[in-house]
């Protein structure tokens, strides 16, 4: 079985500032693992995503996360917070891609402050 | 990547009616979609995924009665709340990704629809 931890169910960081979203998996096989946002009353985006290669993954709008193996950890960063940047973080795993469901972790309120 | 389009946004009906909710892929052949249900403030978790052309699978703990799925074409999956009551009041997404009809594409991302909220009455 596979499981999503987001830890910090609010993050705040300060308009410019470093933004850091953590995410731990646990699954039985390599994972394929991906990052989505979600603004209020709307569907999901995906921001970036992993499956194989390289383990730095880079996404829209200025965000990459890193897949570490051996922390089981996929976290999500950006070098500098914008105001448009407050949105819902979700962080998801899959055994076969796009092919099967997502198991997704509780999600990341980002809170930007000016 | 896929375009998704889900309608309607916003229902609002009371209590014993049935509701149904309906997934488009706008620009891919969709074998297979996925329904999620997401509570206020909460995750999203995955209800069933949706076969063209053969009955949906369901999640541990969700009821195939309650919610009817149907997936008659490529581009388009229907879910059917049954006799909806409060407690089936949610946010319910829509996914598509993964297979096509020529091949799997099994790294390919789930693209999302923009959701409906449900609210009973």
């Amino acid at each position: 079985a596979q499981s999503v931890t987001q830890l910090g169910s609010h993050v705040s960081v300060s308009e410019g500032a470093l933004v850091l979203l953590r995410c731990n998996y646990s699954s039985s096989v390599p994972p394929y693992l991906f990052w989505y946002v979600q603004y209020p009353n709307q569907g999901l985006q995906l921001l970036l995503k992993y499956t194989t290669g390289a383990t730095l993954v880079k996404g829209i709008n200025g965000f990459e996360a890193e897949f570490k193996k051996s922390e089981t950890s996929f976290h999500l960063t950006k070098p500098s917070a914008h105001m448009s940047d407050a949105a819902e973080y979700f962080c998801a795993v899959s055994d076969g891609g796009g092919a099967d469901g997502l198991t997704f972790g509780k999600g990341t309120h980002l809170i930007i402050q000016p | 990547g896929a375009v998704v389009s889900q309608h309607p946004s916003r229902v609002i009906c009371k209590s014993g009616t049935s509701v149904k909710i309906e997934c488009r892929s706008l620009d891919f052949q969709a074998t297979t979609m996925f329904w999620y249900r997401q509570f206020p403030k909460q995750s999203l978790m995955l209800m069933a995924t949706s076969n063209e052309g053969s009955k949906a699978t369901y999640e541990q703990g969700v009821e195939k009665d309650k919610f009817l799925i149907n997936h008659a074409s490529l581009t388009l999956s229907t879910l059917t709340v049954t006799s909806a009551h409060p407690e089936d009041s949610s946010f319910y997404i829509c996914s598509v990704g993964g297979h096509t009809g020529t091949g799997s594409i099994s790294n390919q991302p789930q693209h999302f629809g923009d959701g409906t909220r449900l609210s009973i009455l």
